[in-house]
């Protein structure tokens, strides 16, 4: 089955400093892959996706990159802020038999934006 | 006008005891999941329905059963409770693709 993994598992960054967290998969069926964002107490949200097809994607301070050769894909966070403290999620999907999709999540990265 | 909504937020209860959780999505979707995040935040996939139908079921222990009465909701009940079912439980819903949309979660404490 799919294998996702993430790095590095904490990071600490000043605030308006950037941030850049990695992760790797093994299926290549795989032709979707999300980050999320989980805030304490919530459940985690989409912040930025990209497929297969697609080699960079940018969404105003979020950037997400995708090595499909490589199988490796980062999500880079610019002029990062307070709010931004919370635990990012990579995740790769892939379809399945009978519909829908498998999401697998890598082991989440705990970010830290200090003042 | 909660998207995906879980209930109970929290849940309390002795081992040996049988407890149910309950979500229901409004955003219209074909695809509902269970998964399931320990307490170094690993999320994993339990089960996933598409449309009503069983689609992905993870190793998950027969205690762990499904039910999805219609499109828009998903249940999940749990016999025999352990300790170390203890986790939060996360619903979530789809278009395609993967893009999932996930409940407030409920945390599952079992003494």
């Amino acid at each position: 089955g799919e294998n996702v993994e993430q790095h590095p598992s904490t990071l600490s960054v000043q605030e308006g400093d950037s941030a850049v967290i990695k992760c790797t998969y093994s299926d290549s069926a795989s032709n979707y892959f999300p980050w999320y964002k989980q805030e304490l107490g919530k459940g985690p949200q989409l912040i930025i996706d990209i497929r297969s097809n697609v080699g960079e994607k940018k969404d105003q301070r979020i950037a997400v990159t995708l090595n499909k050769t490589a199988k490796h894909f980062s999500l880079h966070i610019t002029e990062t802020q307070p709010e931004d403290s919370a635990v990012y999620f990579c995740a790769a999907s892939r379809r399945v038999t009978g519909g829908g999709n498998k999401l697998t999540f890598g082991t989440g990265t705990q970010l830290k934006v200090e003042l | 006008d909660t998207a995906v909504s879980q209930t109970p937020k929290y849940l309390v209860t002795q081992m040996g005891n049988d407890k149910s959780i309950k979500c229901e999505q409004n955003l219209g979707h074909d695809t509902m999941y269970w998964y399931k995040q320990d307490s170094k935040k690993f999320l994993k996939i339990m089960f996933s329905y598409n449309n009503k139908e069983l689609i992905i079921n993870e190793t998950v222990p027969n205690r762990f059963s499904p039910k999805s009465p219609d499109k828009a909701h998903l249940n999940l009940h749990i016999n025999s409770l352990e300790l170390g079912d203890s986790a939060v439980y996360f619903c979530a819903s789809s278009p395609d693709r993967g893009k999932l949309f996930f409940g407030s979660g409920t945390q599952l404490s079992v003494l």
